[in-house]
Order: C-alpha cells, then sequence, then structure tokens
C-alpha cells in the first residue's frame, strides 16, 4: 500500500479484555516497529520486527502484551486483560534499511480501556 | 543507553515569526538524528534528519536543524512559521552501534503559532 495503515483507528474495551490491534506496512519494508504513545510521556518503543530475525521485544512493559508478525509483512499486537494504564495510541511504523531513513508511520490506534 | 531531551513543552509563537526547538542527546557512540512533526490525529511525519556531512540539514515545510557534536545538540529552526506549523515536534535520536535499530524518541515540544 501506499502508507502504513492500522486498524481500529479507535478501540475501546472493558478492563480485562484482550485487544488485537493490527499493523500493515508499506510492501517491501523489511523492519516494523511499535510504539506507545501516552498523554506528556511522548514515544515509548515496545517491539521491532527485521525480516527473519527473532524480535526486539525489550520495550513490552508487561507479559500480556505480545506482536508477531506474519509472513514478513502484517502485524499484530496484543493486549491481554487490559488494564486502565494500556489506555494510550498505538503507533507502528516501518522502514525500508534500519534507521538510516527514519521510519514511516500509521496514523495510529487509540486504545480506551475503561 | 541513548537518550534525547526536549526541554520546552510548549513554545507559542505569533505567525511569520522565528522558531527554535531545543534538542539534546545522550550517547557514548555515533548518532542518526531525526525530527518527526505530528500533526492533530495523524501519526509522525519525517522533517529532517542527520546522517552524516554537513551539520546543516534542511527538511520540509522550510524547516531546518543544525548538529552540533560537542554541545550534543539537534535543535530545529524555522525563519518564519505559519498557523499551520502547529503541531507537536519530536527529536529522535538512533545509535550507530549497538542499541539495537530502534529510535528513542524526546517527550516532544508543542508548537502553537498564533496570529
Amino acid at each position: 500500500g501506499a502508507g502504513v495503515s492500522q486498524s481500529p483507528s479507535n478501540k475501546v474495551t472493558e478492563k480485562g479484555k484482550d485487544v488485537e490491534l493490527r499493523c500493515d506496512p508499506i510492501s517491501g519494508h523489511t523492519a516494523l516497529y511499535w510504539y506507545r504513545q501516552s498523554l506528556g510521556q511522548g514515544l515509548e518503543f515496545l517491539i521491532y520486527f527485521q525480516g527473519n530475525s527473532a524480535p526486539d521485544k525489550s520495550g513490552l512493559p508487561s507479559d500480556r502484551f505480545s506482536a508477531e508478525r506474519t509472513g514478513g509483512s502484517v502485524s499484530t499486537l496484543t493486549i491481554q486483560r487490559t488494564q486502565q494504564e494500556d489506555s494510550a495510541v498505538y503507533l507502528c511504523a516501518s522502514s525500508l534499511l534500519d534507521r538510516n531513513y527514519g521510519y514511516t508511520f500509521g496514523s495510529g490506534t487509540r486504545l480506551t480501556v475503561v | 543507553a541513548q537518550s534525547v531531551t526536549q526541554l520546552d513543552s510548549q513554545v507559542p509563537v505569533f505567525e511569520e515569526a522565528p522558531v527554535e526547538l531545543r534538542c539534546n542527546y545522550s550517547s557514548s557512540v555515533s548518532v542518526y538524528l531525526f525530527w518527526y512533526v505530528q500533526y492533530p490525529n495523524q501519526g509522525l511525519q519525517l522533517l529532517l534528519k542527520y546522517l552524516s556531512g554537513s551539520t546543516l540539514v534542511k527538511g520540509i515545510n522550510g524547516f531546518e536543524a543544525e548538529f552540533n557534536k560537542s554541545q550534543t545538540s539537534f535543535h530545529l529552526r524555522k525563519p518564519s512559521v505559519h498557523i499551520s506549523d502547529t503541531a507537536e515536534y519530536f527529536c529522535a535520536v538512533s545509535e550507530l552501534t549497538g542499541g539495537g535499530n530502534k529510535l528513542t524518541f524526546g517527550t516532544g515540544t508543542q508548537l502553537k503559532v498564533e496570529l
């Protein structure tokens, strides 16, 4: 596609429910990143996928968070047993080459846990 | 570990006035530096980047930034702002060695351009 596509754009869920957030990167981009943007706290790195290498999961805040990337393309971020502190905008980005050329970001998924 | 500091959380400025958004970074190795802009309800868009070479880099929408290694700074400037520049601006750093392949972002600066 022309850009990075994320769905849904907005998600309201009840505390304790599981949610899945989807990211479709730009075709041919080998690197894919998930970030979390909370009010007043900037962007927090969550996880990074590069080709067939093992993902860098060092930013995942707890074991309730997981992500996978199927076929080197679409990625799904799953949050189990959601908590109110999980409320944030979840941003996905992809890049053709690591670091050098910057990322292309999607518009994000705004998650609200009530 | 790398880190980025954006000291100004908000910068109000009148239209057609110049503006500077400050960014300082901390890293023990060489870095790549980036500025991103986020308009309301949108994702982040790359404004400009410093990889190597000339320390003055020019980006989209008339913005430029200067890399200062001795001061570990990468301040963003525009000589004359427009209402449409109202947005949040993020500085980011990526280390060339180690540190994985992820960008570390500052907390952002909200630029508000007023008439």
